[in-house]
């Protein structure tokens, strides 16, 4: 168990629906990464937020958002689904030292399916 | 940008051979070297990392040593089990980028008795 949580575990839903993904980092962690994987473009860096600012971007699309709020819990905002949205979404935490190199601990992940 | 290739699988191997899982990476910077294992149905874990060149890290019987000159991470372990049977991940880290992580494709490995 790496301390991170991830909520629901599982979902389905329907094309042009939205859809909120929850993170709870480990206890002391400050920095919230978002990952997906897909079976066609693997595993991609979605955004980094730390102590609720957005820190990092990465491939995320204009539908998708995130925030951090201040208890450091994390959501992603999914909108407009698309079938090609389906994936498995990981959250990761780490303590969030800038500039440092720091492990990062994933949580189980949220297994996502657009019908 | 950064980028990990990892060899292709799925590797299947009997129980007790010896496994390489080879992987190379393009960067920038100067960046950290992990492997990252997935059991079926699970999320990523932390097996292995190392953070400058010629580091060796290990675990669980797992070695993979950070080599420069060859922009090298390969995994290796002796005698695989069973369990030992999930997908691997070679992945890099640029704490001057963030600390974002860039994935290899990941390795599948099958260890048959």
């Amino acid at each position: 168990d790496s301390g991170v949580t991830q909520t629901p575990k599982h979902l389905i839903t329907a094309t042009g629906q939205r859809v909120t993904l929850r993170c709870s980092p480990r206890s002391g962690d400050l920095s919230v990464y978002w990952y997906q994987q897909s079976l066609d473009q693997g595993l991609q860096f979605l955004i980094q937020y730390y102590n609720g600012e957005e820190r990092a971007k990465g491939n995320i699309l204009e539908r998708f958002s995130a925030q951090q709020f201040p208890d450091l819990h994390s959501e992603l905002n999914l909108s407009s689904l698309e079938l090609g949205d389906s994936a498995l979404y990981f959250c990761a935490s780490s303590v969030g030292h800038l500039g440092v190199e720091e492990t990062q601990y994933f949580g189980p992940g949220t297994r996502l399916l657009v019908l | 940008g950064d980028s990990v290739t990892q060899m292709e699988g799925p590797v299947t191997l009997s129980e007790e051979a010896f496994l390489t899982i080879n992987c190379t990476y393009t960067a920038t910077g100067y960046p950290s070297l992990f492997w990252y294992v997935q059991y079926p149905g699970e999320g990523l874990q932390l097996l292995l990392k190392a953070t400058k060149a010629d580091d060796k890290g290990s675990n669980k019987g797992f070695e993979a040593t950070y080599r420069k000159e060859t922009t090298s991470f390969h995994l290796e372990k002796g005698s695989v089990q069973v369990s030992d049977s999930a997908v691997y991940f070679c992945a890099l880290s640029d704490a001057g980028g963030g600390n974002k992580l860039t994935f290899g494709t990941g390795t599948q490995l099958k260890v048959e008795l």
